[in-house]
């Protein structure tokens, strides 16, 4: 059964900490992407990769980071320069980048203590 | 001008009532159109492509219309389970692909 997984569903942050967010797909998409959504708002793009050891900064990375080392894995890491972290994490893949339907997972909730 | 700008709704509608969405884009290079769905604190689910020809699914109805900008979503017989935010996505042509989210349209469909 191939889909998009996120842990943790829900992840406390203290000040001046970093958290990591993993995302993994087994649907051997080689495009996989980060986006943040806060209400109010449409989905905003953190960071993206188009292929394994290759990613890109999208619309708002400061204070992220993100690895791909594995096909399947798109870890993104909040660092303590993210000043405003509590957000909605969602992470989605899509076969190919380009005009390629994007798939998500269930995202991961932030907040910060 | 927003990149993409949906009417934030909600659209309160009865059963079995038709209900319609427009979607702008800013952007006329723009190719790719989406629409997600998206319940409550969950993530968004493709709902359908939106083709230049326009395109149907059951009760979902997508139109492209070029020339004025916006894409539509149509549902007939409005069902309880529909109620959710939908999402308009626009592929940005510049620079390298990204798709853009329009912030939703929320529909409550009334028993």
């Amino acid at each position: 059964d191939g889909g998009i997984t996120q842990s943790p569903k829900y992840l406390f942050r203290k000040e001046g900490q970093n958290v990591t967010l993993s995302c993994e797909q087994n649907l051997n998409h080689d495009a996989m992407y980060w986006y943040r959504q806060d209400p109010g708002q449409g989905l905003r793009l953190i960071y993206y990769s188009q292929i394994v050891n290759d990613f890109q900064k999208g619309d708002i990375a400061e204070g992220y980071s993100v690895s791909r080392e594995k096909k399947e894995s798109f870890p993104l890491t909040v660092t303590s320069a993210q000043k405003n972290p509590t957000a909605f994490y969602l992470c989605a893949s899509s076969r190919a980048l380009g005009p390629e339907t994007q798939y998500f997972g269930p995202g991961t909730r932030l907040l910060v203590l | 001008r927003k990149e993409v700008e949906q009417d934030p709704g909600p659209f309160n509608v009865p059963e079995g009532a038709t209900v319609a969405f427009n979607c702008t884009y800013s952007n006329s290079a723009s190719q790719s159109f989406f629409w997600y769905r998206q319940d409550c604190r969950k993530e968004p689910k493709l709902l359908m492509s939106v083709y230049s020809s326009g395109n149907e699914d059951g009760r979902f109805t997508a139109q492209l219309n070029r020339a004025s900008q916006y894409i539509s979503l149509l549902i007939r017989d409005s069902k309880l389970s529909d109620s959710a935010t939908y999402l308009c996505v626009v592929n940005s042509p510049s620079g390298t692909y990204k798709y853009i989210f329009g912030t939703g349209t929320r529909l409550k469909v009334l028993a």
